[in-house]
């Protein structure tokens, strides 16, 4: 499978505990992104990496999240100390970003999320 | 928060049938996105249109978009169960992030 992975697929947690999230992107894509989507609604955004370089981040990624990608392949996103607010499904997603020519292909393509319950 | 809303939110109809999807927007845009999410699932990726193209068609898909609005559509036509699913619409303002619609949650009924 050459798709998006995310691991572990479900994660349950008391409060106050520390979780992390891994995100393995498609191989030749530049692009990493971060959201979250709770029920019934869209997913929002959180975090963007071009290679290893975290260029953009919501403010909805408090002092309590961080996500790195230190080789420019696979990120992790870590929570600290949850809180029952933070149960929700979080989406990695990849895109191939600037192709060779200077064309942009903007496409996101999601991983199947990883559910945090927060007990 | 979210860019824009959808309509309706809820969508039920007969196989066979067609379904019309509708996505409103704030703010300019490079282009607009429509997705799919079955439950539980990831997002597959369906469609994209540019700011400067009015209409784009993939197999049963159609879209349209009127920047003059700030409005899109999505059609489905010849509905099929397999087509039961949320959709969502998403834009790209250039930013490189994806700003989501709250979605239409569509049933095709046997």
């Amino acid at each position: 499978d050459t798709g998006v992975s995310q691991d572990p697929r479900h994660k349950i947690t008391k409060r106050g505990q520390n979780v992390t999230f891994r995100c393995d992107p498609i191989s030749e894509h530049n692009r990493l992104y971060w959201y979250r989507q709770t029920l019934g609604q869209g997913p929002e955004f959180l975090t963007y990496f071009q290679n290893e370089a975290q260029l953009e981040k919501s403010r909805l990624l408090s002092d309590r999240f961080s996500a790195e990608r230190p080789k420019g392949s696979f990120s992790t996103l870590e929570i600290q100390r949850t809180e029952q607010g933070d149960s929700a499904m979080y989406l990695c997603a990849s895109s191939p970003g600037v192709l060779a020519g200077g064309l942009i292909l903007r496409e996101q393509y999601f991983g199947p999320g990883t559910r945090l319950t927060v007990t | 928060s979210q860019q824009g809303e959808e309509d309706p939110q809820a969508l039920s109809i007969q196989e066979g049938e067609n379904a019309t999807m509708n996505c409103s927007y704030k703010t300019s845009i490079n282009n607009l996105q429509w997705y799919r999410q079955n439950s539980g699932r990831g997002l597959v990726h369906l469609i994209l249109i540019r700011s400067n193209e009015r209409e784009k068609h993939s197999g049963r898909l159609r879209v349209t978009l009127d920047t003059s609005k700030k409005s899109s559509s999505l059609l489905i036509t010849a509905s099929r169960a397999a087509d039961t699913a949320s959709y969502f619409c998403a834009t790209d303002q250039g930013a490189q992030k994806l700003v989501f619609g709250q979605g239409t949650r569509l049933t095709i009924n046997p």
